[in-house]
């Protein structure tokens, strides 16, 4: 079975200073890879994901992710952060692109620091 | 709507009540999930369909939670005499196929008391 971590239970960064939120997976197989962010009363929004190909995916709102096999990671990174990207984010990986659910990891909270 | 649609928002029910969340996903989309969230914590996977026909429900905590979708649109996801331990946040997500990514509603808020 499939496992995620994100050892970073919440980070702070000054507004205007690069980010970078930490993703180690756990599958047998290519995974499919998914960062999501959730803001306070709201759902989750897919910012990126990863199915196969280029290893370095942009996303929605200046967010971009590297696949590193050798590593297991799926590290997110922003290069300045804006006071509007404090949430909450959320890496996933799953088997089929959506099939079977996907398996999340515990999340990141994101404070931003004038 | 553009979204999918979770009622009631907030429900708060009394420890042996039964409760049914609603899930209207996307329209057209043939694939709808549902996830349930404990605080500080990622969703964790419940179950999920293609069109009217659930493909796994692995994730069923216990047969006090089952769900359905009739007609292969809106979904309902039923917990049966409730505990305290059934607190979180539900949450569905429907997807236009089985392999496309998915798209949440901001969920049902479930307090047992």
């Amino acid at each position: 079975a499939q496992s995620v971590t994100q050892p970073d239970i919440h980070i702070t960064v000054s507004e205007g200073a690069s980010l970078e939120l930490r993703c180690n997976y756990s599958y047998g197989a290519t995974p499919y890879l998914f960062w999501y962010v959730q803001s306070p009363g709201q759902g989750l929004q897919l910012l990126l994901k990863y199915f196969s190909g280029d290893t370095l995916v942009q996303g929605i709102k200046g967010f971009e992710a590297e696949f590193k096999r050798s590593q297991s990671s799926f590290n997110l990174r922003k290069p300045s952060v804006h006071w509007s990207d404090a949430a909450e984010y959320f890496c996933a990986v799953g088997t089929g692109g959506g099939a079977d659910g996907l398996t999340f990891g515990k999340g990141t909270h994101l404070i931003i620091q004038p | 709507g553009a979204g999918v649609s979770q009622s009631p928002r907030y429900k708060v029910t009394k420890r042996g009540q039964d409760v049914a969340l609603r899930c209207d996903p996307i329209s057209g989309h043939v694939s709808l999930y549902w996830y349930r969230q404990a605080l500080g914590q990622g969703p964790e996977f419940l179950t999920y369909f293609n069109y009217e026909a659930q493909q796994d429900k692995s994730g069923l905590p216990n047969d006090r939670f089952s769900a359905e979708r009739p007609e292969g649109s809106i979904s309902t996801l039923t917990i049966q005499r409730t505990e305290q331990r059934d607190s979180a946040m539900y949450r569905c997500a429907s997807s236009l196929a089985s392999d496309s990514p998915l798209h949440f509603g901001n969920g049902t808020r479930l307090t047992v008391t």
